[in-house]
């Protein structure tokens, strides 16, 4: 049973169009959080939601609008891709301290 | 905001050598350091983690140190062996009830070498 998965592994998509990254943990964690690493592998949050609620808010271009239906799911949807947002994306969830993390989709912006 | 510096950004030892990884943080309130081992393709892995209130942790090959005055911690891997080879991140945050932001060293490539 895989503790947080994400979905899809890979996405490649044309510039401009609008995309969607899915996450679900089973751990019973009430924190959920997304994560972006560049082609340095620089790990930088950029959302985190408590118990369905939105607690932080990095400073992200408001392209990227997260959704958490209920604490085990935490979404990821992005608008109008750019180049600038290939990465690997990773999903993570947390029960007060140390993080568990999803396997990371793989972003390919062409 | 907090930030974590990390040095170095890549390290070989020779397998059965030590490797030591440091970093520093800004942030004096933050009082929780994880440290996260990333193979290549891989997800980040928590591999040990330490608290303000404690100066040193074990576990087998691992250790983690903790100077709260000087603002830094380091990993210590002995008796390295070739599948210690990965990238390896130190973080720091300030722990809360409703979870913890990390926010992450740059990364050491560490490679052991035959």
């Amino acid at each position: 049973d895989t503790a947080v998965s994400q979905t899809p592994k890979y996405l490649v998509t044309q510039m401009g169009n609008d995309k969607s990254i899915k996450c679900e943990q089973n751990l019973g964690h009430d924190t959920m959080y997304w994560y972006k690493q560049d082609s340095k592998k620089f790990l930088k949050i950029m959302f985190s939601y408590n118990n369905k609620e939105l607690i932080i808010n990095e400073t992200v271009p408001n392209r990227f609008s997260p959704k958490s239906p209920d604490k085990a799911h935490l979404n990821l949807h992005i608008n109008s891709l750019e180049l600038g947002d290939s990465a690997v994306y990773f999903c993570a969830s947390s029960h007060l301290t140390g993080y568990t993390f999803g396997s990371g989709t793989r972003l390919t912006v062409v | 905001g907090e930030n974590v510096e990390q040095h170095p950004s890549t390290l070989s030892v020779q397998e059965g050598d030590s490797a030591v990884i440091k970093c520093t943080y800004s942030d004096s309130a933050s009082n929780y350091f994880p440290w996260y081992k990333q193979e290549l393709g891989k997800r980040p892995q928590l591999i040990i983690d330490i608290r303000s209130n404690v100066g040193e942790k074990k576990d087998q090959r691992i250790a983690v140190t903790l100077n709260k005055t000087a603002k830094h911690f380091s990993l210590h891997i002995t008796e390295t062996q070739p599948e210690d080879s990965a990238v390896y991140f130190c973080a720091a945050s300030i722990e809360t009830g409703g979870g913890n932001k990390l926010t992450f060293g740059t990364g050491t490539q560490l490679k052991v070498e035959l």
